[in-house]
């Protein structure tokens, strides 16, 4: 079975610009999880997605956007990029609403100057 | 709401040396719990998670970890560490009584486990 994958790998964006990042999950799962880990620090829940509808969101402001499609993959899409969004940005995987267990891909490194 | 503590921000020990990372959670409701591994430019991978049942988990590469729950703990250990250890260790948490509509995971700050030769 294959796992969780992310891309791209890096990305350097310009503050204001817009970014999207692409999550394939692992085969079997139904739910889309997206974390952002800032150097240093351990991962913040962004939002999750179940069966393509958002089923719970994170303290992150509205510019901070999703998207599941009907084959389970996700995008994360980040608005009016600011500085303080430089970070990894993990995806993850599970089946269920409630995950017993999420399968985390490699994560995009995302640099905003 | 729920909440994770890592006790120890870093933690050296030679090789062969037994191990123990610190976690404790606080939460009104019971938790699923989890520790992750994050190696260095990689994402997380899962060591062990408790769900229900025995108190006493085993993961992979050789690790352990106890859930306590009078102590609300769910420390992390391993009898003989090796130099390929070396890496960031996550404790988690998950709202586990079904009053959640989601399986979202709040972590610790970290453990950074170096094993010295």
């Amino acid at each position: 079975e294959t796992g969780v994958t992310q891309s791209p790998t890096h990305l350097i964006k310009t503050r204001g610009q817009q970014v999207t990042l692409r999550c394939s999950s692992q085969s079997g799962h139904n739910t889309v999880s997206w974390y952002q880990q800032a150097l240093g620090q351990g991962p913040q829940f962004i939002f999750q997605y179940y069966r393509e509808e958002e089923n719970g969101r994170g303290n992150f402001p509205p510019r901070f956007s999703g998207l599941q499609f009907p084959n389970y993959s996700s995008e994360l899409n980040v608005n009016a990029l600011e500085l303080d969004d430089s970070a990894l940005y993990l995806c993850a995987s599970s089946w269920g609403q409630v995950g017993y267990g999420y399968t985390f891909g490699s994560g995009t490194r995302l640099t905003v100057v | 709401a729920q909440s994770v503590t890592q006790l120890d921000s870093q933690v050296p020990v030679f090789e062969e040396a037994p191990v123990e990372l610190r976690c404790n959670y606080s939460s009104s409701v019971s938790v699923y719990l989890f520790w992750y591994v994050q190696y260095p430019n990689q994402g997380l991978q899962l060591l062990l998670k408790y769900l229900s049942g025995s108190t006493l988990v085993k993961g992979i590469n050789g690790f352990e970890a106890e859930f306590n729950k009078s102590q609300t703990s769910f420390h992390l250990r391993k009898p003989s560490v090796h130099i390929s250890d070396t890496a960031e260790y996550f404790c988690a948490v998950s709202v586990g009584d079904g009053s959640s509509n989601t399986g979202k995971l709040i972590f610790g700050q970290g453990t950074t486990l170096q094993v010295k030769p």
